[in-house]
């Protein structure tokens, strides 16, 4: 089954400690996205990537780091979690970045920071 | 101003009814536009897109853009409860999509 999948669904966490929520996709996409939703901001992105080794900025990218090794994987990692990112992530991809309008979702993690 | 306007509802209706959701951009540089479907605690799921202007149909869902006044548009015909979620209109740029906060729509039987 084509899917995006994520890990960990839930997760709570303290201010300060290092944590990666993983993201892998099954049918060979070449763009990759990061985004997070929280209520009356919607869906913002935080890092995208257009293949392997190349990733970019989105509109919220700090306090997040992300990288792309593989082309099935990647991974959203916060350094150094604090309480206003608490939120609701999901990872995207698509064939190709110039095919983006037709993104599919991961499930999403959500994430609580104390 | 946001770049793609939404109102949030909540939207309540019976089954049965036609819906129309409502969405508003702005800077026309990009032509693609999509609807987004979203059930609790689950990701968004892609309904369908459209390219530039004009109308789009799949079963009881059509999507419509007018570029001259900048409104997206998602009708649903023949409404069902399995119908009830939140549906996000969002817009492709420049490698993101850019996305409205979201309708919540709760179809009751």
């Amino acid at each position: 089954e084509a899917q995006v999948t994520q890990n960990p669904r839930y997760l709570i966490t303290v201010t300060g400690k290092k944590l990666t929520v993983t993201c892998s996709q099954n049918m060979n996409h070449e763009y990759m996205s990061w985004y997070r939703q929280d209520p009356g901001l919607g869906l913002r992105q935080i890092y995208y990537s257009m293949n392997v080794e190349v990733t970019d900025k989105g509109d919220v990218p700090e306090g997040y780091k992300v990288s792309r090794k593989e082309k099935r994987n990647f991974p959203l990692i916060l350094e150094s979690p604090s309480p206003n990112q608490t939120s609701l992530y999901f990872c995207a991809s698509s064939l190709k970045d110039n095919a983006i309008y037709e993104q599919y979702f991961g499930p999403g993690t959500r994430l609580t920071v104390t | 101003q946001k770049e793609v306007e939404q109102d949030p509802g909540p939207l309540s209706v019976p089954e049965g009814a036609i819906v129309s959701l409502n969405c508003t951009y702005s800077n026309s540089a990009f032509q693609y536009f999509m609807w987004y479907r979203q059930y609790s605690r689950k990701g968004p799921e892609l309904l369908m897109y459209t390219y530039s202007s004009g109308n789009k149909e799949d079963g009881r869902f059509t999507a419509q853009v007018d570029k001259s006044s900048k409104y997206i548009s998602l009708f649903i015909r023949d409404s069902q409860p399995s119908d009830s979620a939140t549906y996000l209109c969002a817009k492709a740029g420049a490698q993101k999509l850019v996305f409205g906060q979201g309708t919540r729509l709760t179809i009751n039987p």
